[in-house]
């Protein structure tokens, strides 16, 4: 019973260069949504997706990108990557609207 | 937007203690979810609760929707309780699950 689960756990990344976070769930959920968590703040929404094809913007989007090919992934793209982006990233996922979000175990990642 | 604000910032509890944490919004909502991250970083939600009571063991969570506040109790607190207690809000008329965190609620339990 893996629920959602994130790739790489930690990264380290030098400025300007490119990766991409992947996140799988296999609950059949149609929502994934893409956070980042910064000390001392709680988590603010990146990108979210409500189905398969669907991809739409959070409070903080920029510097990132997302594609949402199959229902079972989310990905999340840094396409050149930078300093502020240094966080840890979770990535959620629910059934429908009005359901629990369930999260996974988050990507530790640092910008140099 | 909406402003999700939590209360107390810290709380220190010796272990068997209770507690309530306070979690007050701006707006209206129809979504509130209360989440649990413990000291290894994992995130598990607590409860789904746009408005009323709900218990699991021995938490329980009460959202007033009208006055726009919700309360986590913990009883009987212990040591594995400790870490840090979000509570996230989606604002009314949204339909996407989107949610905005409050800043948590530290809280350690001590043996």
């Amino acid at each position: 019973n893996a629920g959602v689960t994130q790739t790489p756990k930690f990264r380290v990344l030098k400025t300007g260069q490119s990766m991409t976070l992947l996140c799988a769930q296999d609950m059949n959920h149609e929502y994934m949504y893409w956070y980042r968590q910064d000390p001392g703040m709680g988590l603010r929404l990146i990108h979210y997706s409500v189905g398969e094809g669907t991809t739409a913007k959070g409070e903080v989007p920029d510097g990132y990108n997302v594609s949402r090919l199959k229902k079972q992934n989310f990905l999340l793209g840094l396409e050149s990557a930078a300093p502020s982006q240094t966080s840890v990233y979770f990535c959620a996922s629910s059934d429908s609207s009005w359901q629990p979000q369930h999260f996974g175990d988050g990507t530790r990642l640092s910008i140099l | 937007g909406i402003q999700v604000e939590q209360s107390p910032p810290d709380l220190i509890l010796q272990e068997g203690a209770n507690s309530t944490l306070r979690c007050n919004f701006s707006d209206s909502v129809n979504n509130l979810q209360w989440f649990h991250q413990n000291p290894w970083g994992q995130l598990i939600n607590l409860f789904y609760i746009p408005s009323g009571t709900k218990q699991n063991g021995r938490l329980s969570a009460t959202t007033v929707a009208t006055e726009r506040y919700s309360l986590l109790y913990i009883s009987s607190s212990q040591t594995t309780d400790s870490g840090v207690y979000f509570c996230a809000v989606e604002q009314y008329g949204g339909a996407t699950n989107k949610l905005i965190f409050g800043t948590g609620t530290l809280l350690a339990v001590q043996p």
